[in-house]
Parts: C-alpha cells; structure tokens; sequence
C-alpha cells in the first residue's frame, strides 16, 4: 500500500527566504503525486501535481515541485517565501491505476512565516 | 454553488448520540469523497461515491459509520453511536470525474466534537 512521509512537522521561516518541504513516499509503481495547502479556515486547495513527464512542475502561487524516483521523493520549494504561505501543507500520493481512489496523504507540515 | 459546503460547521454531541453530516458538492462533480482529519494528521479516507453508488468504502472504521447519496449530489455521513475516538474534522472533496488524476475540490470541514 502507497504511503506518505512528512519528515517536518513545522517549520518557520522569514519572509522573503526560500523555502523546502520533505515529502517521501512509498509505492511500488510511479504514483500520482500532490501537494495540497490548508488555511486556517479554508478547505484544501491543491498547489500543483505530478502524473508523468518533467520531473519538475510548476504550480499555483509561486510553488514548484521536483519528483525524485531515486529518492523517492517530491519536495516542495518556493524560491521567496511571503506571509501569507503560512499555512499548513500535505503532500499526498495517488495510485496510479484507474479509477482506485485511495489517495494518501501525509500527515503535514505546519509553516509559520517570521515577519 | 461555487464551492464544496459542509455543514455543519462545528457540531458538538454526546458519546452514544447519533450525528450526521452533510456535504453539498460542486455542481456536476460525479465523483464525492469523505476524509476524516485527526488532530496532527493528514486526511484519512473514509469513502467514495461514484453518481449514487459507494464505489469504495473500504475506509470506514466500522460499521457505526454509515454514508449515502441518494441522488448522486447531496452526501450525508452518518455516524452512530458517536464515541470520543469520533472527535475530528470531517473534510468532504468532489472531483469531476472518479479517477486520482484529476483534483479534489475540499469544503471546509465539519468539526465533530464528542464529549
């Protein structure tokens, strides 16, 4: 069964600075991979997706992923990190067979943004 | 509406009452999940529906817990017999089609609270 590893539980970082959230995951099979942002009172909004092809993909405000088969990794980066980032972020994986809808996620990392 | 609806928002009970949640997707969007949140974790998956039918239920903890969607919209999660253990975020998604290629679209959350 695919599962998702978060290493950090929080990070805080300064406004302005670059940012690097760890997500490791375990599947047997080139998975489907997400990243998704919660604020405080909003549902989950997906950031950006991985299915096939560049291993680096672009997504929503500013937020890049690379997937890493070796590593089996996709970690999410911001090049300058603004205050309203702070929020708390899921990586998830998705099996990559039609139609089976047990996608996993993370438990979360939690990023406060210093002023 | 514009965006998935969870109501209610926040609903406090009493261990072995019976409670039920309700999520209204986005217009068209066949595809309808429900994921419990635990306090420092990720979304767990309960179940999925597929128009009216319960293509995976295989999340659900135990039979106490019970959802339909009798018109392939409108979801209502049913929980009976409530226990503290129940105690979380009930996040409802739907998604145009049933595959995990494709985004879930998140309400907001039902925050259950059993004393």
């Amino acid at each position: 069964a695919q599962s998702v590893t978060q290493p950090d539980i929080h990070i805080t970082v300064s406004e302005g600075a670059s940012l690097e959230l760890r997500c490791n995951y375990s599947y047997g099979a080139t998975p489907y991979l997400f990243w998704y942002v919660q604020s405080p009172g909003q549902g989950l909004q997906l950031l950006l997706k991985y299915f096939s092809g560049d291993t680096l993909v672009q997504g929503i405000k500013g937020f890049e992923a690379e997937f890493k088969r070796s590593q089996s990794s996709f970690n999410l980066r911001k090049p300058s990190v603004h205050w309203s980032d702070a929020a708390e972020y899921f990586c998830a994986v998705g099996p990559s067979t039609y139609n089976n809808n047990d996608m996993r996620f993370g438990a979360g990392t939690r990023l406060t943004v210093k002023p | 509406g514009a965006g998935v609806s969870q109501t209610p928002s926040n609903k406090v009970t009493e261990k072995g009452k019976y409670v039920e949640l309700r999520c209204d997707p986005i217009s068209g969007h066949t595809a309808l999940y429900w994921y419990r949140q635990s306090l420092g974790q990720g979304p767990e998956f309960l179940i999925y529906f597929q128009g009216t039918g319960a293509a995976d239920d295989s999340g659900l903890p135990n039979d106490r817990f019970f959802a339909v969607r009798p018109e392939g919209s409108v979801s209502t999660l049913k929980i009976q017999r409530t226990e503290r253990g129940d105690s979380a975020v009930y996040l409802c998604a739907s998604s145009p089609t049933g595959t995990t290629t494709g985004e879930l679209f998140f309400g907001e959350g039902s925050r259950l609270t059993v004393l």
